[in-house]
């Protein structure tokens, strides 16, 4: 079973209005961290926001947050306020346990319309 | 720049050729992480290094490839007889705990 499903390979959303990118996970460890990427067309990778398992509140970065729901395993990315510079690959990554390495998803292509 | 730096950033050689990249991580940070990612897909681990240990390495490393770290600072990746599956954009990464911060990685074609 893939460790990381993002299942919107594209995605649309008006400049100024919010977009939810969806993310499922799958893991049998009680300790694990949950990370979304943004990655433009430039190829480097920038950290965003992240999300222990046991973290009670969502995490929030700016206008990014996450919506952690546990019992769902889905961890989806919120952007409030889309700006054209936010179109960009994103990609959902969990490092599980004492692990050490990121399992990444297949992403997903937003594209903020003017 | 503090950042992560890799170098080259593109890299063109002929099959069968042997290639080597070099990745400078953040100064304090003491693990280090090589990912590979192929068109379309999202970055995959190849290895990992706790200062100049290598503690973790895929299955994905095959023989021809071999990473060092030698004074744990910097690190290359080799990839010896190249083939075109090798192909791909090559990610270094690294982080003292917590977040992974990525550099801008080398872009390899294999012709």
């Amino acid at each position: 079973a893939q460790k990381i499903t993002q299942t919107q390979p594209g995605m649309f959303v008006q400049e100024k209005e919010a977009v939810t990118l969806d993310c499922t996970y799958d893991t049998s460890d009680q300790s694990y961290g949950l990370f979304w990427y943004k990655q433009p067309s430039s190829g480097e990778m920038i950290f965003l926001i992240y999300q222990g398992s046991y973290d009670e509140q969502n995490a929030t970065e700016g206008r990014y947050s996450l919506n952690f729901q546990k019992a769902r395993k889905s961890a989806n990315l919120v952007i409030s306020a889309s700006q054209l510079g936010d179109s960009a690959m994103y990609f959902c990554a969990m490092r599980e346990g004492r692990a050490n390495n990121l399992f990444f998803g297949t992403g997903t292509r937003l594209t903020v319309i003017p | 720049d503090t950042g992560v730096s890799q170098d080259p950033r593109h890299k063109i050689t002929k099959r069968g050729q042997n290639v080597t990249f070099r990745c400078d991580p953040i100064s304090e940070h003491n693990r280090l992480y090589w990912y590979r990612q192929t068109l379309g897909q999202g970055p995959e681990f190849l290895t990992y290094f706790q200062n100049e240990a290598q503690l973790e390495k895929s299955r994905l490393l095959s023989d021809r490839f071999s990473a060092e770290r030698p004074k744990g600072s910097f690190s290359t990746l080799e990839i010896q007889r190249t083939e075109q599956g090798d192909s791909a954009m090559y990610l270094c990464a690294s982080t003292l705990q917590g977040e992974q911060f990525f550099g801008p990685g080398t872009r390899l074609t294999v012709l």
